[in-house]
Formats: structure tokens, sequence, C-alpha cells
């Protein structure tokens, strides 16, 4: 299985600034890598699939770059419904994997 | 709008059979591939696996002992049973609907928690 590591596992942030958050494939997976956003008592949100395109509905201070093995999620300008879960998941080949999770906190 | 929607029991004894229900509203389960997805205490996701507009299935093979995924087209929804469950199997339980032609998921029920204890 392709093994996803996922990192910061916690990351303090104040609403305004801009945060990075990194995903590691143990193999390549081109372009195939999903951020999800998780919050509590709701469906998981798709940001951000095939890398980089916005899933409709996602704002645009969130962004996502990377190919081969490592991925970033971004979110600028942070507001203070970011603060919450976020996931990454690979697509390239079965099964499917995820990383274990970022959990953004206000600082 | 795409809805998606777990049920099921929320304890089940060990060696038993698990089995849940995603009802899904506003969208086809004859298009696109149908997934479940597991979130077990401490956070770690597993994918479990989908069935398709065709009703293929393809599982994890670390559950492909133990799972069957099978859909009621009629009723627009699709079953999940895992069999022989441990208190491993306790975790938060997903149904969701994959990206068109693609295996990421567009569309999340909001999970239903299942307890495997005796």
């Amino acid at each position: 299985d392709v093994q996803m590591t996922q990192s910061p596992s916690y990351l303090a942030a104040s609403p305004g600034e801009s945060v990075s958050i990194s995903c590691k494939a143990s193999k390549s997976i081109s372009t195939y890598l999903a951020w999800y956003q998780e919050k509590p008592g709701k469906a998981n949100k798709l940001l951000i699939y095939s890398g980089s395109t916005l899933q409709s509905g996602t704002p645009s201070r969130f962004s996502g770059s990377g190919s081969g093995t490592d991925f970033t999620l971004t979110i600028r300008s942070l507001e203070p419904e970011d603060f919450t879960v976020y996931y990454c998941q690979h697509y390239n080949e079965y099964p499917p994997t995820f990383g274990a999770g970022t959990k953004l906190e206000l600082k | 709008e795409v809805q998606l929607q777990e049920s099921g029991p929320g304890l089940v004894k060990p060696s038993q059979s698990l089995s849940l229900t995603c009802s899904v509203t506003g969208y086809s389960i004859t298009s696109n591939y149908w997934g479940w997805i597991r979130k077990f205490p401490g956070n770690k996701m597993e994918w479990m696996g989908y069935i398709s507009y065709s009703g293929s299935t393809s599982y994890n093979p670390s559950l492909k002992s133990r799972i069957s995924i099978t859909r009621d087209t009629s009723k627009n929804q699709f079953f999940l049973q895992l069999n022989s469950v441990t208190t491993e199997d306790t975790a938060t339980y997903y149904c969701a609907r994959c990206g068109y032609g693609s295996y990421y998921f567009d569309y999340w029920g909001q999970g239903v928690m299942v307890t495997v204890s005796s």
C-alpha cells in the first residue's frame, strides 16, 4: 500500500495568517491526490482533487500543489471557519489511503 | 443536491456481522462509484471498498475475506456487511460518492459510530 505521511499533526495559527500542510507519498502517485476538510457533525468536504484542482465551492484562499510524492495544501488569510481538521488521500492505485490528518487550531 | 445518510446499529457484539445502509438522495447510484470508509479512534482513516455504477465491487485486501458491499437500485441504497467483527472494528463508518471517473470522494455522509463490544 502507498503510505501517506501528513505533517504536521497539529498546527496553531491566527486568523489572517497563511499555513501549509504537507502530504508525502511513499511512492509516486502522479497528481492523484485529494484534500478534505472535516468538521464535527458535518459531512467531510472535498476541497481539492488532482493535486491542485479546486472543487466547486472551495474558497480561492485554498490551494494545492505538488506531484509525484510531495504535495502541499496552503490556506491563505485564514478565516475562523478554517480551524478544523484536514486529510489528504491518494487514489493512484488500490487501495486508496489517507494521511493521518492535521488539526489546525487557533493560536 | 447529493446527500448520503448512513444508518445501522451502533453496537455490535464480537464475532457477529456489522450491517450498514447508505441511503442516497439527489443522484442515482447507477452512476459513479460509491464507497465505504471508516475512521478509527485516533483518527486513522481506512478505505473499505467500492461498488460501481454497474454493481461490480472492489475491496481493501485487508478486509477482503470479511466484507461485502451490495446495493438496491430501486431504493437508491447501498450496503456494507462486515463479518466476524472484533473490537478492532470499532470506528465511525462513512459512505461516500466518488467523483465521476475517479476515486476521490466528492460527497460524504455524516458517518455513523459503531462500537463492537460484548
